[in-house]
């Protein structure tokens, strides 16, 4: 089975920018997605193939994956971003399966 | 506007089943693989079970497997999700979602969301 681990909280300041990360085993060998969820609501996408950006999502969101971590940044940060942040892969050497990270809980301070 | 829409949540007591439906809009539900995702009360997301375009392929989550099974129908643009031995732990909003891509990649559109409570 493959692991993901996201930091349960990150804090910062509006305006200025937060980076969360998604560690995993090599996991720069793989795709790696990111998703934005708010309270009672479903994920959106936000991130895709590292860093690709779906239409519709600010140029503020960026992503990353080396080595093994990957990083989603959102640059100039604003109170609407507060929300939580999911990274995932699929893992499909054996018994292939989607995994999630934990996620992490941005703080708009 | 793409839209995918769960029914079929609800209350059902331990060792309960349960049939789950998603039907797809505006969407060319036929082309991709489908997954069911839930998310447990305070939790992360937890990814459930995959199908792909014809059916042809089928994952399930080690926590589900052999009480759940996964179907389409694609001439009805449905996608279902029938739970059986339910558990207090099956307890979760269950998200029907689409693959993003060509499979095996990101999952969007995502639906709504249908609540599952096992309880007694």
């Amino acid at each position: 089975s493959y692991v993901l681990t996201q930091p349960p909280s990150v804090s910062v300041a509006p305006g200025k920018t937060a980076r969360m990360t998604c560690e995993g085993d090599n996991i720069g060998s793989r795709s790696v997605h990111w998703y934005q969820q708010k309270p009672g609501q479903a994920p959106v996408l936000v991130i895709y193939y590292d860093s690709d950006r779906p239409s519709g999502i600010p140029e503020r969101f960026s992503g990353s994956n080396s080595g093994n971590t990957a990083t989603l940044t959102i640059s100039r940060v604003e109170a609407g971003d507060e929300a939580d942040y999911h990274c995932q892969v699929w893992y499909t050497e054996s018994d292939p399966h989607v995994v999630f990270g934990g996620g992490t809980k941005l703080t708009v301070l | 506007e793409v839209q995918l829409v769960e029914s079929g949540g609800g209350l059902v007591q331990p060792g309960g089943s349960l049939r789950l439906s998603c039907v797809a809009s505006a969407f060319g539900f036929s082309g991709y693989s489908m997954n069911w995702v839930r998310q447990a009360p305070g939790k992360g997301l937890e990814w459930v079970s995959s199908i792909s375009a014809t059916s042809s392929y089928i994952y399930y989550a080690n926590s589900v497997k052999g009480r759940f099974t996964i179907s389409r129908d694609n001439a009805r643009n449905s996608l279902y999700l029938q739970m059986s031995s339910l558990r207090a732990d099956d307890t979760a909003v269950y998200y029907c979602v689409s693959d993003g891509g060509s499979g095996y990649t990101w999952l969007d559109p995502w639906g709504q969301g249908t609540q599952v409570t096992v309880s007694s």
